[in-house]
C-alpha cells in the first residue's frame, strides 16, 4: 500500500497569515492526490484534486502543488473559517489511503 | 448535485454486526463509485474500501478483509456497509463518500466530492 506522511501534524497560525502543509508519498503517485478540510463534527470537504485543481466553490486562497512523492497545500490569507484539520489522500493505488492529518489552530 | 443521507447512530456489543446505510439522491448509484471511510474518536480518516471501476469490483483494505461487506441496492439507490465481529476499536464515525464512477483513481481522479453526514457506531459491553 502507498503510505502518506503529512507534516506538521499541528500548527498555529494567525488570521491573515500563510500556511503550508506537506504530504509525502511512499512511492511516486504522479499528481493523483486530493486535499480535504474537516471541521469538528463535520464530514470532510474536498478542496483540491489532481494535486492542484481547485474544487468548484473553494476559495482561491487555497492552492496545491507537487507531483511524484512530495505535495503541498498552501492557504494564503488565513480566514477564521479555515481553522480546521486538513488531510491528503492518494488516488493512485487500488487502496486509497489518507495522510494522518494536520490541525491548523489559531495563534 | 449528489446528496448522501446515512442511517442513524448505533450501539452494539462486542462480537455483533452493524449495517450502515447510505441513501443517494440527485444521481443514481450506478453513476457513482461508493466508498466508506471511518474515523475513530480523535483520530484521522481511514479508507475502508469502495468500488474500483477499473477492476469492476469492490475493494477492501486488508485490515477489514473478511469482516466488512459493502453492497448496493440499485432499486433504491442505497449503499450498505456491514461490519461484523465488532470490537471496541471499531467505535468510530463511519462515512459514505462518492466520486463520479470512472474518476476514482489515476489521471481522471477527482477525489471524494460528496460525503454523507456520518454514522456513529459505538461498540461497548
Amino acid at each position: 500500500d502507498i503510505q502518506l506522511t503529512q507534516s506538521p501534524s499541528f500548527l498555529s497560525a494567525s488570521v491573515g497569515g500563510r500556511v503550508t502543509i506537506t504530504c509525502r508519498a511512499s512511492q511516486g503517485i504522479n499528481t493523483y492526490l486530493a486535499w480535504y478540510q474537516q471541521k469538528p463534527g463535520k464530514a470532510p470537504k474536498l478542496l483540491i484534486y489532481a494535486a492542484s485543481s481547485l474544487q468548484t466553490g473553494v476559495p482561491s486562497r487555497f492552492s496545491g502543488s507537487g507531483s511524484g512523492t512530495e505535495f503541498t497545500l498552501t492557504i494564503s490569507g488565513l480566514q477564521p473559517e479555515d481553522f480546521a484539520t486538513y488531510y491528503c489522500q492518494q488516488l493512485s493505488g487500488v487502496f486509497l489511503t489518507f495522510g494522518g492529518g494536520t490541525k491548523v489552530d489559531i495563534k | 448535485q449528489v446528496q448522501l443521507v446515512q442511517s442513524g447512530a448505533e450501539v452494539k456489543k462486542p462480537g455483533a454486526s452493524v449495517k450502515v446505510s447510505c441513501k443517494v439522491s440527485g444521481y443514481t448509484l450506478p453513476e457513482l463509485s461508493m466508498h466508506w471511510v471511518r474515523q475513530a474518536p480523535g483520530k484521522g480518516l481511514e479508507w475502508m474500501g469502495g468500488f474500483d471501476p477499473e477492476n469492476g469490483e469492490t475493494i477492501y483494505t486488508q485490515k477489514f478483509q473478511g469482516r466488512v461487506t459493502m453492497t448496493d441496492d440499485t432499486s433504491t439507490d442505497t449503499a450498505y456497509m456491514e461490519l461484523s465481529s465488532l470490537r471496541s476499536e471499531d467505535t468510530a464515525v463511519y462515512y459514505c463518500a462518492t466520486s463520479p464512477k470512472f474518476m476514482v483513481r489515476g489521471e481522471l481522479a477527482t477525489g471524494f466530492d460528496n460525503w454523507g453526514q456520518g454514522t456513529l457506531v459505538t461498540v461497548s459491553s
